[in-house]
């Protein structure tokens, strides 16, 4: 496709269970991004892929987030035994060889109950 | 810690007027500033981004400047379109510094009135 593509585009589970978001991003973009929007709030960065390089892991909140890519493809965001502070809108981004900008899916809304 | 903020969650501004929103940063080690837009249910759409060599950068109706002495930038939005009613976000990296993650003010809620 054209644009970066998220799925699923909402997801609803029970506190506790683990989720898995995805993300597929523009053909060509080497670069990947995962950020999160809590309600009212700006978008706050969790991880960035660049190429084969080790991923910059700076933004996630606890050991219960990790991300994985498969070379310069899909990406997955894994949250084990999620809380309900982990409801949020999860928007994954792209772009060329790390530069800017970068090109945004229209993300996963997380609901934890 | 909020490097990046933007005071205003709501503005309204009657078409055709110039809507102006702005943004403060407190890092002095940003040197790149995007504005993003951002509909209901869609993820953000990049509008503009200006250098930190810079002072100005503009495109169609949108103007962004920068005024590093403050740590300040604005967009101005001339003339006001209703399809322009949406969040805007700022956002800065330090590109300089090899840090290519983005960071978000809270955004602005813009609404155009006709």
């Amino acid at each position: 496709g054209a644009g970066v593509s998220q799925s699923p585009s909402n997801k609803v589970t029970e506190k506790g269970k683990d989720v898995e978001l995805r993300c597929d991003p523009i053909s060509g973009h080497t670069a990947l991004y995962w950020y999160r929007q809590r309600l009212g709030q700006g978008l706050e960065f969790l991880i960035y892929f660049q190429g084969n390089s080790a991923p910059d892991k700076s933004g996630l909140p606890s050991d219960r987030f990790s991300a994985e890519r498969t070379g310069e493809s899909v990406s997955t965001l894994t949250i084990q035994r999620t809380q309900q502070e982990d409801s949020a809108v999860y928007l994954c981004a792209s772009s060329p060889r790390g530069g800017q900008p970068q090109h945004f899916g229209d993300g996963t809304r997380l609901s934890i109950l | 810690d909020q490097q990046v903020k933007q005071n205003s969650p709501s503005l309204s501004v009657q078409e055709g007027r110039i809507s102006i929103l702005n943004c403060d940063y407190t890092n002095s080690m940003f040197d790149y500033f995007l504005w993003y837009k951002k509909y209901p249910a869609e993820g953000p759409t990049f509008l503009i981004s200006i250098s930190s060599i810079k002072d100005k950068n503009e495109d169609g109706r949108f103007t962004v400047f920068l005024n590093k002495s403050a740590k300040h930038l604005s967009l101005h939005i001339v003339p006001s379109q209703p399809g322009d009613s949406a969040v805007y976000f700022c956002a800065a990296s330090a590109r300089g510094q090899g840090a290519q993650k983005l960071v978000f003010g809270q955004g602005t809620r813009l609404t155009i009135n006709p």
